[in-house]
C-alpha cells in the first residue's frame, strides 16, 4: 500500500521566515495530496490540497508543489506568523472509486519564533 | 460548518475490557474513517466507511471493529482492550465530491488501557 514520508520531524523558523515541509510517497496511482494542520490540543482541519494535474498551487501565504517523477510534494508557507506555528499533516490518496482514504505522514512540528 | 463529534473526550480502560467510541456527523457524509494518531506514526487508518451498514478494514483494523449503523454514526469497538492501544482516537467524515474531498476530523478520543 501506500507509504507517505515527512521528512522535517520538527522546524523552527522566525516569524517572517518561509518554512518548508517535504513529503515523499511511493504509489504512482496517487493523484490528490491535502495538507491538514493540528493546533496544540486540537483536532485536524485542512489548509490546501493539490491534484495530480498541476504542479503548483497558491493558497493566500501556503504554496504546494507537486513533482510527480520523483513522487514528491512539498509545503511552503511565506512570511510565517506565530499563528502557524502547529503540527502539519501532509497525505496522499488515489481519489478513485466512492471514497477518500488518505495516507499521512508522520507529521512536521512547526515552531514560528517572534 | 461540518460538525463531526466524538465521544467521550477522554477513556481510561483496563486490559481485556470492551471500550466503544462514538462519532456523529451532521454533514450528511457518506463516507466515515477511523484513525489512531501516535508520535512517530502519525495517522494511521483503522476502519471506514461508505454509508450506512458499511465497514471496510484499513491498514490497522487487528483488534478492532466497526459499526454503521446509521448515516450519522460510526462507531470503533475494542472487544478485548490492550496497553498498545492507548492512543488518540479521530473520527471523520467525508466525500469525494467533483471539488471537495477533504475530510473533517472530529476533537478526538484520548484512550488510556491500563
Amino acid at each position: 500500500g501506500e507509504k507517505v514520508e515527512q521528512h522535517e520531524s520538527t522546524l523552527s523558523v522566525r516569524e517572517g521566515d518561509s518554512a518548508v515541509i517535504n513529503c515523499t510517497y511511493t504509489d504512482t496511482a496517487s493523484s490528490y495530496f491535502p495538507w491538514y494542520k493540528q493546533e496544540a490540543g486540537k483536532s485536524l482541519h485542512f489548509v490546501i490540497d493539490i491534484r495530480s494535474n498541476v504542479d503548483r498551487k497558491q493558497s493566500q501565504r501556503l504554496i504546494v508543489l507537486l513533482d510527480k517523477k520523483a513522487k514528491r510534494f512539498s509545503l511552503h508557507i511565506t512570511a510565517t506568523q506565530p499563528e502557524d506555528s502547529a503540527i502539519y499533516f501532509c497525505a496522499a490518496s488515489r481519489a478513485t472509486g466512492g471514497n477518500n482514504k488518505l495516507t499521512f505522514g508522520q507529521g512536521t512540528v512547526l515552531s514560528v519564533i517572534p | 460548518e461540518a460538525a463531526v463529534t466524538q465521544s467521550p473526550r477522554n477513556k481510561v480502560a483496563v486490559t481485556g475490557g470492551k471500550v466503544t467510541l462514538s462519532c456523529n456527523q451532521t454533514n450528511n457524509h457518506n463516507n466515515m474513517y477511523w484513525y489512531r494518531q501516535d508520535t512517530g506514526h502519525g495517522l494511521r487508518l483503522i476502519h471506514y466507511s461508505y454509508g450506512a451498514g458499511s465497514t471496510e478494514k484499513g491498514d490497522i483494523p487487528d483488534g478492532y471493529k466497526a459499526s454503521r449503523p446509521s448515516q450519522e454514526n460510526f462507531s470503533l469497538i475494542l472487544e478485548l482492550a490492550t496497553p498498545s492501544q492507548t492512543s488518540v482516537y479521530f473520527c471523520a467524515s467525508g466525500d469525494r465530491g467533483a471539488s471537495n474531498e477533504r475530510l473533517f476530523f472530529g476533537h478526538g478520543t484520548k484512550l488510556s488501557v491500563l
